[in-house]
């Protein structure tokens, strides 16, 4: 079965570069999530889009910011990097009545 | 502003007991609660999914169960094995359609043999 595809798994960048990682959610998934994860922490919302639209906006930078394509992948773009940006970066997507599913992760090495 | 708190933070147990890890969230106002398995470094593996009209689900040696007026499910593990050991995450969602799913710290569980 498919699932939650995220690229790349892994990224290093220096600071105050840009990055952008993607996803591609379940086919017929009408909602994408976005979290990132600290080493030790919870995932921590960052934001999310239904059906192609901003649904809900959590603890997310105004560095970063993502959207949803007509194909229903997104993107996480991320500006001006800063070493705290390091973390694990996880797409998930779903629909109303299933269980929500996630992707490996993006290992994101900000030095 | 729902708020999810698991319970133990870490559990440490020999192979072959049973076990049961909570959760309890602020807002019983859910749409749905999700329970995750998550290994170090790697992604979030779902494992049951409970609907706010349920009370429980199972799957091989996991059940879940939700008590919606109270704020609380508990995840049992039967039988548990050293291959158990993980993270275990809660998450609720709300009613409307895609806000946050809200997560719980997780309870770190280690099964010794």
């Amino acid at each position: 079965a498919a699932g939650v595809i995220q690229s790349p798994r892994h990224l290093i960048k220096e600071k105050r570069e840009t990055a952008t990682l993607k996803c591609y959610p379940i086919p017929r998934h009408d909602t994408v999530y976005w979290y990132q994860q600290g080493p030790g922490q919870d995932p921590q919302f960052l934001i999310s889009f239904y059906e192609k639209m901003q649904s809900d906006k959590g603890s997310i930078p105004d560095r970063f910011s993502a959207q949803q394509f007509s194909d229903y992948h997104s993107e996480l773009n991320m500006s001006s990097l800063e070493l705290g940006d390091s973390a694990l970066y996880f797409c998930a997507s779903s629909t109303r009545n299933t269980e929500a599913f996630f992707g490996q992760g993006t290992r994101l090495t900000v030095v | 502003k729902q708020e999810v708190t698991q319970i133990p933070a870490a559990l440490s147990v020999p192979e072959g007991e049973n076990l049961v890890l909570n959760c309890s969230f602020t807002d019983s106002a859910i749409y749905n609660l999700q329970w995750f398995r998550q290994d170090p470094g790697k992604g979030l593996t779902s494992l049951l999914l409970i609907q706010s009209s349920q009370r429980e689900q199972t799957s091989g040696r996991l059940n879940a169960s939700l008590d919606k007026s109270s704020g609380r499910s508990t995840l049992y593990i039967a039988a548990s094995q050293p291959g158990d050991s993980a993270t275990y995450l809660c998450a609720v969602s709300g009613w409307v359609a895609g806000t946050a799913l809200i997560f719980g710290k997780g309870t770190t569980l280690s099964v010794s043999s």
